[in-house]
């Protein structure tokens, strides 16, 4: 079964500049993550979605991110305008309900880098 | 949420077993336990999670203190491929249980 897919796999990008991050969910998952990474921070949560829907978007820095899932199996993280103190790793992860026992799958990252 | 507290690294050999502790002195009743992992330059990945009872499955064991205020993931025979950040996380039944909050693991280096 194909995981969790994010692309680009890595972003480098100039100041000023919109950034868009995607993420396709496991096929049947109904909830999803978008995770940032980041030496200082480590790993933190960004905004949740259940059924498509926002439900805890608290982690989100700032206005110049936003995060939409217009269908099941398609979600994007933009940032506009980019900042250099937006370089992290951003991971996207799905899972089949939001009961807490069930296990998150994770992707293998977007790594973005703002000059 | 309730803290953990994991060492910040440890060494093993390949093919020996590694005991990866983890402190959860607050945990609640409801408070699940899991575990996962973060290869070099990859996502986080599940290994395993328990409750109360010792959990068994084809990555690890979970091993659980009677008074639930300590774990240990047992990796049986650790292989190059186990080299990784080791993450314990307690998942409770609360409003916001559907969150994972990672602190900053166990390094785990595995020499040949």
């Amino acid at each position: 079964d194909a995981g969790v897919i994010q692309s680009p796999r890595h972003e480098v990008t100039e100041m000023g500049q919109e950034v868009t991050l995607r993420c396709k969910p496991i096929s049947g998952h109904n909830s999803l993550f978008w995770y940032r990474q980041t030496m200082m921070r480590g790993l933190e949560l960004l905004i949740y979605f259940n059924n498509n829907v926002p439900i805890d978007d608290s982690g989100m820095p700032e206005d110049r991110f936003s995060a939409k899932m217009p269908n099941a199996s398609f979600s994007t993280l933009k940032i506009q305008p980019s900042e250099p103190r937006d370089s992290a790793v951003y991971f996207c992860a799905s899972t089949r309900s939001q009961v807490y026992s069930q296990p998150q799958h994770f992707g293998d990252g977007t790594r973005l880098s703002i000059l | 949420d309730a803290k953990t507290t994991q060492p910040n690294s440890m060494e093993s050999n390949e093919e020996e077993p590694v005991h990866l502790p983890c402190n959860h002195s607050t945990i609640s009743g409801t408070d699940y336990i899991h575990w996962y992992r973060q290869l070099p330059s990859q996502g986080p990945e599940y290994v395993i999670h328990g409750l109360t009872s010792n959990v068994n499955n084809r990555m690890a064991s979970l091993a659980i203190a009677e008074d639930r205020k300590s774990s240990t993931l047992i990796l049986h025979r650790a292989t190059l491929r186990d080299a990784a950040v080791y993450y314990c996380i307690l998942r409770g039944s609360g409003g916001s249980n559907y969150k994972l909050t990672f602190g900053k693991g166990t390094l785990l280096t595995v020499n040949p």
